[in-house]
């Protein structure tokens, strides 16, 4: 069974300029989430989805950050623009859609902001 | 408001030495889980144990053991016999049964010198 997929890797970014994430979970998980995880911190949810709707976006930081899940399968996670304090791992990860079920993660997004 | 404390940042041992990791966590709910995740350098987090708080037996698997007491909030995690490869980065984390957000400790580093 395939994991949950990230892309790219790494990215190195200027300050001010834009950046996107894309996330493939694994099949037929119906709820996708995005985590940052700022150095020696733990993952921080910024959004949830449930299919293609928004469960929980309360500290998705509206005004830089969007996501969307078009047709309920893969994700992209935008930033624009980015700021110093955004260099981060973004992780990806998802679940069947039952509730308080584990998550299963992906390798995550290395976000490095100069 | 739910959380997760994490105390020990970094520790060290001994390959073959028992090693245990602290886990305490705040909740209102009565229904809740606990989880535990292993990041290894790559990067993606393993799960290794759902637990939620009805359930007080403690669980062993392989090496690894768990001990959940629900009064004093603790849901500390012990590896046996430890080994290099058990090398990580270990979180903690709560969900409350009313949502479905797990919110994570800050982690604890775990080095396993040979």
């Amino acid at each position: 069974e395939a994991g949950v997929a990230q892309s790219p890797r790494y990215k190195i970014i200027e300050k001010r300029q834009s950046v996107a994430f894309w996330c493939n979970p694994i099949s037929g998980h119906a709820t996708l989430y995005w985590y940052q995880q700022i150095l020696g911190q733990g993952p921080k949810l910024l959004i949830q989805f449930q299919n293609n709707g928004v469960v929980d976006d309360s500290q998705l930081p509206k005004d830089r950050f969007s996501a969307e899940r078009l047709k309920g399968v893969d994700s992209t996670l935008k930033i624009q623009p980015a700021k110093l304090e955004d260099s981060a791992v973004y992780l990806c990860a998802s679940s069947p859609g039952r509730k308080n079920e584990k998550l299963f993660f992906g390798s995550g997004t290395q976000l490095s902001v100069l | 408001a739910q959380k997760v404390t994490q105390a020990q940042t970094e520790i060290s041992v001994v390959e073959k030495e028992d090693v245990t990791l602290d886990c305490v966590y705040e909740t209102r709910d009565t229904t809740y889980y606990l989880f535990w995740y292993k990041q290894p350098p790559s990067g993606e987090l393993v799960f290794l144990i759902r637990r939620n708080s009805f359930d007080e037996q403690n669980e062993i698997s392989g090496r690894y053991s768990w001990n959940f007491q629900k009064s004093t909030s603790s849901f500390n995690f012990t590896i046996t016999a430890s080994q290099v490869v058990d090398s990580a980065v270990y979180f903690c984390a709560l969900s409350e049964a009313k949502d479905d957000k797990i919110i994570f400790g800050k982690g604890t580093r775990l080095h396993i010198l040979p």
